[in-house]
């Protein structure tokens, strides 16, 4: 079936800091792929979105790239601030059913 | 902007009490997912609709969890009785289509804690 993995957290870095949250997916057929950020006690904010090989979706500074041939769909900032501390998910969306997979969460602090 | 609704937005019950969420998903959204979020962890399905027919419910514990969606909009699910490991984040969302992709909005949430 389908999978996400993510990166083990928590991730700590200083203010201004580059970030780089790893994520890998294992699908059959042509996956959507999604970033998703939660913040404390709130639901899932959609961040960014690609739908297809070598697609890049950008939203707030960040930035993942659809990678097919390393199945992968990695996030990158390049100068964290203290509002981005929140727990990111990396998810997949099989086209054919429309449910999302998601990795278990990576957990960002940024420190001033 | 329309948002995806969900009451209560935190509940506390005693185990083997029944319980019961509501969510309104954004209008024209056709389909529409309940998911369990255990602290710590990603959200996992646990019933898809398409209007008021569901489409995958292969997670749902349906011993003692029910949902329905009766007339294709707004959507409940049940719990009867709670059980500790019930304790968690239920997370409502609707999605439409966008071209060849599904792009899902999430409400809030309901945190459910069992004693």
């Amino acid at each position: 079936g389908d999978s996400v993995t993510q990166m083990e957290g928590p991730v700590t870095l200083s203010e201004e800091a580059f970030l780089t949250i790893n994520c890998t997916y294992t699908a059959t057929g042509y996956p959507s792929l999604f970033w998703y950020v939660q913040y404390p006690g709130e639901g899932l904010q959609l961040l960014l979105k690609a739908t297809k090989a070598d697609d890049k979706g950008s939203n707030k500074g960040f930035e993942a790239t659809y990678r097919k041939e390393t199945t992968s769909f990695h996030l990158e900032k390049g100068s964290v601030q203290v509002s981005d501390s929140a727990v990111y998910f990396c998810a997949l969306v099989n086209t054919n059913a429309g449910k999302s997979t998601f990795g278990d969460g990576t957990t960002l602090t940024v420190k001033p | 902007e329309a948002e995806v609704a969900q009451s209560p937005r935190y509940k506390i019950t005693e185990k083997s009490q029944a319980v019961a969420f509501w969510c309104d998903p954004i209008s024209g959204h056709a389909t529409l997912y309940w998911y369990r979020q255990i602290l710590g962890q990603g959200p996992e399905l646990l019933v898809q609709f398409q209007d008021e027919s569901v489409v995958d419910d292969s997670q749902l514990p349906k011993d003692r969890f029910s949902a329905e969606r009766l007339k294709g909009v707004d959507s409940t699910l049940k719990i009867q009785p709670a059980e500790l490991g019930d304790s968690a984040m239920y997370l409502c969302a609707s999605s439409v289509r966008r071209g060849s992709s599904y792009e899902q909005y999430f409400g809030p949430g309901t945190r459910l804690t069992v004693t």
